[in-house]
């Protein structure tokens, strides 16, 4: 069964820093491109980033380009995204999905809130 | 960079009636590279359709998608209680970005 668990959520002020992990398991991860999505309260999904099987290709919203590293560990099974400068508008739930294009498998989800 | 517009904004349909849901692309997308999720509140999205028209395991026939170019449909026939939802298309074609979202509610 193919799982994503994200954490490393949180309060953190303006221009503060977080890093979010996703564990993946259940499927060949090293196999799949992965992407981060995020859902501010209230509205829409929004793609943010996403990295190729090997690391060696990453892309980004132009919201989050200078400011959030998108990368990955194949022998942890594990993405990571590491924001910094953070701002009120980036306040959203953060889901890791297996990216085949489409996504057909979501993690549950991690909130991060940015306010003082 | 494409963007994707939905109609309508919230949709409103008894159980039992059919429900189509519209998505525009800002330039043509390749029907190979179309999705359409549920999402329920609370829930990450699901994904029904990829590709246009192929539904995804699980996803029940009632669930339709067609369309090409910049003009795509979701189809959700004869609606039961668990379809009233938020539903989000999405392209795949360049980068990766999803429109605005359908409301789907009970009338």
């Amino acid at each position: 069964e193919v799982q994503l668990v994200e954490s490393g959520g949180g309060l953190v002020q303006p221009g503060g820093s977080l890093r979010l992990s996703c564990a993946a398991s259940g499927f060949t991860f090293s196999s799949y491109w992965m992407s981060w999505v995020r859902q501010a309260p209230g509205k829409g999904l929004e793609w943010v980033a996403n990295i190729k099987q090997d690391g060696s290709e990453k892309y980004y919203v132009d919201s989050v380009k200078g400011r959030f590293t998108i990368s990955r560990d194949n022998a942890k099974n594990s993405l990571q995204l590491q924001m910094n400068s953070l701002r009120a508008e980036d306040t959203a739930v953060y889901y890791c999905a297996r990216d085949s294009g489409r996504y057909n498998y979501w993690g549950q989800g991690t909130l991060v809130t940015v306010s003082s | 960079e494409i963007v994707l517009t939905q109609s309508p904004g919230t949709l409103s349909l008894s159980p039992g009636e059919r429900a189509t849901l519209s998505c525009r692309a800002s330039q043509s997308v390749s029907s190979t590279y179309l999705a359409w999720y549920q999402q329920k509140p609370g829930q990450a999205p699901r994904l029904l359709i990829y590709g246009s028209s192929n539904r995804a395991t699980g996803i029940p026939d009632r669930f339709g998608g067609s369309g090409s170019g910049t003009d795509f449909n979701l189809t959700i026939n004869r609606l039961e209680p668990e379809d009233f939802a938020v539903y989000y298309c999405q392209q795949y074609v360049t980068s990766r970005s999803f429109g605005p979202g359908t409301k789907l509610e009970i009338k």
